[in-house]
């Protein structure tokens, strides 16, 4: 089992709908990350946030829209996606942000795939 | 930016027989390699991670050795089990990265019973 959960694990939407990913985590890390994974290839980054402020933004499309409510939770809300955004899409936690702190292993939920119609 | 390679892609042996996966990267201010194993429907999960000021780290059958001058680190996986077969990939990352990971394009090991 994982310390980071991710809702919905399966999500299957239209071009012209809008829908939200969850991510939680509870081991008071203070980042928390987003990747695309596409199958055979590695993680891509899409968003950080440290602190609850958004550090990094990999130039991902604005029909891709990140949200940190709180330190525990982060959210993707989705709108007007393509075929090609299908992907499992992965949230990640560490302690840090890196920084003072040094770099701190990053732990990774189960993942939501997504696939657009 | 950093640029990380993996080899092989793909790793096929026998039980009981040792894996090696090789990285090499290209910044030489990276000072923190973490190894992740993803099995099928699952997200990468941590398997050992080194730090620059240390050449090699073992955790049971699993070891990893970085070596700073030519920029290269590997994980050596020994007595392989069936349940060691999954995709592994390798990453790096830096001081005044915001701790964003570079990957590797990651390693499809098998392990024949």
């Amino acid at each position: 089992d994982t310390e980071v959960t991710q809702t919905p694990k399966h999500l299957v939407m239209g071009m012209t709908n809008k829908k939200s990913l969850k991510c939680e985590q509870h081991m008071g890390h203070r980042a928390m990350y987003w990747y695309k994974q596409k199958a055979k290839k590695p993680p891509e980054l899409m968003f950080v946030y440290s602190y609850e402020k958004l550090s990094i933004n990999e130039s991902v499309p604005s029909r891709f829209s990140p949200e940190c409510p709180n330190s525990s939770l982060l959210n993707l809300h989705l709108h007007a996606l393509q075929p090609e955004d299908s992907a499992l899409y992965l949230c990640a936690s560490s302690k840090t942000g890196g920084g003072a702190g040094g770099n701190q292993p990053q732990h990774f939920g189960d993942g939501t795939r997504l696939s657009i119609l | 930016g950093e640029n990380v390679e993996q080899h092989p892609s793909t790793l096929s042996v026998q039980e009981g027989d040792s894996a090696v996966i090789k990285c090499t990267y290209s910044d030489s201010a990276s000072n923190y390699f973490p190894w992740y194993k993803q099995e099928l429907g699952k997200g990468p999960q941590l398997i050992i991670d080194i730090r620059s000021n240390v050449g090699e780290k073992k955790d049971q059958r699993i070891a990893v050795t970085l070596n700073k001058t030519a920029k290269h680190f590997s994980l050596h996986i020994t007595e392989t089990q069936p349940e060691d077969s999954a995709v592994y990939f390798c990453a790096a990352t830096g001081p005044n990265t915001g701790n964003q990971f570079y990957f590797g394009t990651g390693t499809s090991l098998t392990v024949i019973p």
